[in-house]
């Protein structure tokens, strides 16, 4: 079955600077890969995805990049602020089917 | 409603307890997912429903646990004979349907503490 792997495990920046998560997974029939973002004692909640027929995609401060043939995703956020700071989860599926997780990353924005 | 909808909240349940978690999805969305998702970890798999029709139920760690969604909208998840290693967030989420858009939307958990 699919497996995720997301690095890092821990993120701390400078308000301001620019971080990056990134994530592998194993499925190469894997087409829809959603990040979610998950305070404390909240639920995640989507920030973006990208499916597969698409390479980039950008929403205000956040990107999202896939490579299909090295089978990696990749999450940034510029100009971070402190409240960014949460856990970032990556995801895979297909086709519809059961997201798999990635083990997440505490992103610290310090100011 | 205006989104996945949970109860309870938080229960606390003795060692052996049987308990009964209630998800409401997102009006009209026939995709309906579980999740278990222990502390400091992401959300892992536990079945899947398309209506009232469960698809995939690989990820229930053992026949305590059962779930359904006999009309095809709200879902039960019932944990039997609980344990302490079934402590934990039980996330259920929907999406519209499997092929348009993927799209899926999480509730704010069941917070389960087995003691």
């Amino acid at each position: 079955g699919e497996n995720v792997e997301q690095h890092p495990s821990t993120l701390s920046v400078q308000e301001g600077d620019s971080a990056v998560i990134k994530c592998t997974y194993s499925d190469s029939a894997s087409n829809y890969f959603p990040w979610y973002k998950q305070e404390l004692g909240k639920r995640p909640q989507l920030i973006i995805d990208i499916r597969s027929n698409v390479g980039e995609k950008k929403d205000q401060r956040i990107a999202v990049t896939l490579n299909k043939t090295a089978k990696h995703f990749s999450l940034h956020i510029t100009e971070t602020q402190p409240e960014d700071s949460a856990v970032y989860f990556c995801a895979a599926s297909k086709y519809g089917n059961k997201l798999v997780f990635g083990a997440g990353t505490i992103l610290r924005v310090k100011s | 409603g205006a989104g996945v909808s949970q109860s309870p909240r938080y229960k606390v349940a003795k060692r052996g307890q049987d308990v009964a978690l209630r998800c409401d999805p997102i009006s009209g969305h026939v995709s309906l997912f579980w999740y278990q998702q222990a502390l400091g970890q992401g959300p892992e798999f536990l079945t899947y429903f398309q209506n009232e029709a469960q698809l995939d139920k690989s990820g229930l760690p053992s026949d305590r646990f059962f779930a359904e969604r006999p009309e095809g909208s709200v879902s039960t998840l019932k944990i039997q004979r609980t344990q302490q290693e079934d402590s934990a967030v039980y996330l259920c989420a929907s999406s519209q349907d499997r092929f348009s858009g993927n799209t899926i939307y999480f509730g704010e958990g069941s917070w389960l503490t087995v003691v």
